[in-house]
């Protein structure tokens, strides 16, 4: 059963302001993702980190930043929301070795109005 | 560069019929990996099966099965009699090391 944690589950912000997805696992794994995904749709890598210290970006251009301090946390950080950020964001995490599976949190559905 | 194609966006069937999904990849590894994850209307992605590039055997778990023929570069999963509950969006994925491709999806509804 996969521990992944992300809060918070809905947001709905108004355009301008900064805000801050959490996300945490409790497994031990190294590499740590961000997704964005408008609903039932493909998923689009814009973040991700092999470890402490490490951040790299994805295939698409996001204007969020990520920080990786410590090995179970890996915030995602959108300093002034916009309308176009309303998405779905999700964070997985996987083993370090390569070719595993990642395991997925559950998702914040952020609206920006 | 690696790709994922799912050709189908939406299947609708009715409870207790047989269903697949198909998934083709491209690569140029000899060495590589592919996943299949649901997403239920909750909308986490829960994993399901990772088969490697070596490994043609097919393989069944329950109500589902996968089938892997790299002569057509093909991952194709089937659900046997299925159920409401499998109404979801099915990704096919692959991975050759460094990260993982998704495909577009494929939203099956089953209906009662």
């Amino acid at each position: 059963e996969a521990d992944i944690y992300q809060t918070p589950r809905y947001l709905v912000i108004g355009t301008g302001k900064k805000i801050t997805l959490e996300c945490s696992q409790t497994m031990g794994h190294d590499k740590m993702y961000w997704y964005q995904q408008d609903p039932g749709m493909e998923l689009h890598l814009i973040h991700y980190s092999y470890g402490v210290n490490s951040t790299e970006k994805g295939d698409l251009s996001s204007e969020s930043t990520v920080s990786r301090i410590r090995t179970e946390h890996f915030p995602l950080t959108l300093e002034s929301a916009r309308p176009s950020h309303t998405s779905q964001y999700l964070c997985a995490s996987s083993q370090i070795d390569t070719y595993n599976e990642q395991f997925f949190g559950p998702g914040t559905r952020l609206t920006v109005l | 560069a690696q790709k994922v194609t799912q050709a189908q966006t939406e299947i609708s069937v009715v409870e207790k019929e047989d269903v697949t999904l198909d998934c083709v990849y491209e690569t140029r590894d000899t060495t590589y990996y592919l996943f299949w994850y649901k997403q239920p209307p909750s909308g986490e992605l829960v994993f399901l099966i990772r088969r490697n590039s070596f490994d043609e055997q097919n393989e069944i778990s329950g109500r589902y099965s996968w089938n892997f023929q790299k002569s057509t570069s093909s991952f194709n999963f089937t659900i046997t009699a299925s159920q409401v509950v499998d109404s979801a969006v099915y990704f096919c994925a692959l991975s050759e090391g460094s990260d993982m491709r998704f495909g577009a999806g494929t939203r099956l509804t089953v209906k009662p």
